[in-house]
């Protein structure tokens, strides 16, 4: 079975300090991994994701993350935050096989002036 | 830019009552979902529909949830009688291929 782990709860940051929001994953098959950001009272938005190829994804807003198979992360970036940014996010994986996402218990992200 | 409507954004219900939620989903889209957000906590996967029945669906969908895709556009979750436990922020999403489009959102508050 399938599973995401999203170890840090909330992250405080000050605004233009880089951040990275951590993500594991465990599956016994190959996976698809997205992030996803969830703005108060609004619905979730894909920041980005990884079907294949390039480890590296640039997504919406100036986020990235990389896809590393042998620690089974997927961790999100940002080199310099914005007030805008403070957020909730979520991280999710699917299989090849499957057709649901499964999500992380999600990260807090909290960016003060 | 296409996108995932859900009605209404904020529904009250009294227990014990059956509610309805609604979803247009991208109109060329094969693949819908339904996900249920209890306040502060993970969302959480309901139930998956294609092909006109449902696909998979998890622990929490028992017999008191249903999904109906009534008229080719419209996907509704239906709760046939509610607990205080359903409430919660109830997310549709339809896929055409690998990536999830969710809808905003119906806030369901059962009191």
């Amino acid at each position: 079975a399938q599973s995401v782990t999203q170890l840090d709860s909330q992250v405080p940051v000050f605004e233009e300090a880089p951040v990275e929001l951590r993500c594991n994953y465990s599956s016994s098959v190959s996976v698809y991994l997205f992030w996803y950001v969830q703005y108060p009272n609004q619905g979730l938005q894909l920041l980005l994701k990884y079907l294949s190829g390039s480890t590296l994804v640039k997504g919406i807003n100036g986020f990235e993350a990389e896809f590393n198979k042998s620690q089974t992360s997927f961790h999100l970036r940002k080199p310099s935050v914005h007030i805008s940014d403070t957020a909730e996010y979520f991280c999710a994986v699917s299989d090849s096989d499957t057709d649901k996402l499964i999500f992380g218990t999600g990260t807090r992200l909290q960016v003060f002036p | 830019e296409p996108e995932v409507t859900q009605t209404p954004s904020h529904q009250v219900t009294q227990m014990g009552q059956e509610v309805i939620l609604r979803c247009v989903p991208i109109s060329n889209h094969l693949y819908f979902y339904w996900y249920r957000q209890i306040l502060g906590q993970k969302v959480e996967f309901l139930v998956s529909f294609y092909n006109n029945e449902i696909s998979e669906k998890s622990e929490i969908f028992d017999d008191q949830f249903s999904v109906e895709r009534p008229d080719g556009s419209n996907f509704t979750l239906k709760i046939r009688s509610t607990k205080l436990e359903d409430s919660a922020m109830y997310f549709c999403a339809s896929a055409g291929g690998t990536e999830a489009f969710f809808g905003q959102g119906t806030r369901l508050t059962v009191v």
